[in-house]
């Protein structure tokens, strides 16, 4: 199976500052079909997941500009170019090129 | 707007069953991969099993081969999972999740709580 790896799994962050989560998978996330399957989720306290990211860098509907997704090959980021107090949560990667696997989840809080 | 309403979970004795229930709307059911992904208490996620479109193809976690079978119902915008033989291990919240065209996991449910205990 692929791993995926999250650090940091805590995140304390100021408010307005920008904050950075990274996810290592274990073998090369790109497909034979050419995409690479690597998604970001935000699940908020108490709520469902919501997925932010898909295939890297795409930005899903009605997601804020802030968040921006990059990386290629088994490293990859997630940042925010300026934390709310809506952003608080737990972030997990997900691949999906080797079946699915997920990362353990890092926890965003503020400071 | 899309909806995913799951029903279904409750407290159960280990050695089990349950059968889980997701209710679809606002799209058109029949044309997109549907999963599971459950959440142990203050635990992570995990995948659980995924149905192609036309049911004719199906996939599980290692953890639940075997004990779990997921289907769908086109015609009633249903997607299910029946879960036998069921152990501590498999509590959890259980979301049904819905793929987007050639992505995972667009979509997500409220949930439902499973309990396996004595």
């Amino acid at each position: 199976d692929v791993v995926m790896t999250q650090s940091p799994l805590s995140l304390p962050v100021t408010l307005g500052q920008p904050a950075s989560i990274s996810c290592r998978s274990s073998q090369s996330l790109v497909h034979s079909d050419g995409n690479t399957y690597l998604n970001w989720f935000q699940q908020r306290p108490g709520q469902s997941p919501r997925r932010l990211i898909y295939k890297v860098s795409n930005r899903d509907s009605g997601v804020p500009d802030r968040f921006s997704g990059s990386g290629s090959g088994t490293d990859f980021t997630l940042k925010i170019s300026r934390v709310e107090a809506e952003d608080v949560g737990v972030y997990y990667c997900m691949q999906g090129t080797h079946w699915i696997t997920f990362g353990q989840g890092t926890r965003l809080e503020t400071k | 707007e899309v909806q995913l309403v799951e029903s279904g979970g409750g407290l159960v004795k280990p050695g089990g069953s349950l059968r889980l229930s997701c209710a679809a709307s606002g799209f058109t059911f029949s044309t997109y991969t549907m999963n599971w992904v459950r959440q142990a208490p203050g635990k992570g996620l995990e995948w659980v099993s995924s149905v192609v479109s036309s049911g004719s193809d199906v996939h599980y976690a290692d953890s639940v081969k075997g004990r779990f079978t997921i289907s769908r119902d086109n015609a009633k915008n249903s997607l299910y999972l029946q879960m036998n033989s069921l152990r501590a291990e498999d509590t959890a919240m259980y979301y049904c999740a819905r793929d987007g065209y050639g992505d995972h996991f667009e979509h997500w449910g409220q949930g439902t709580l499973v309990t396996v205990s004595s």
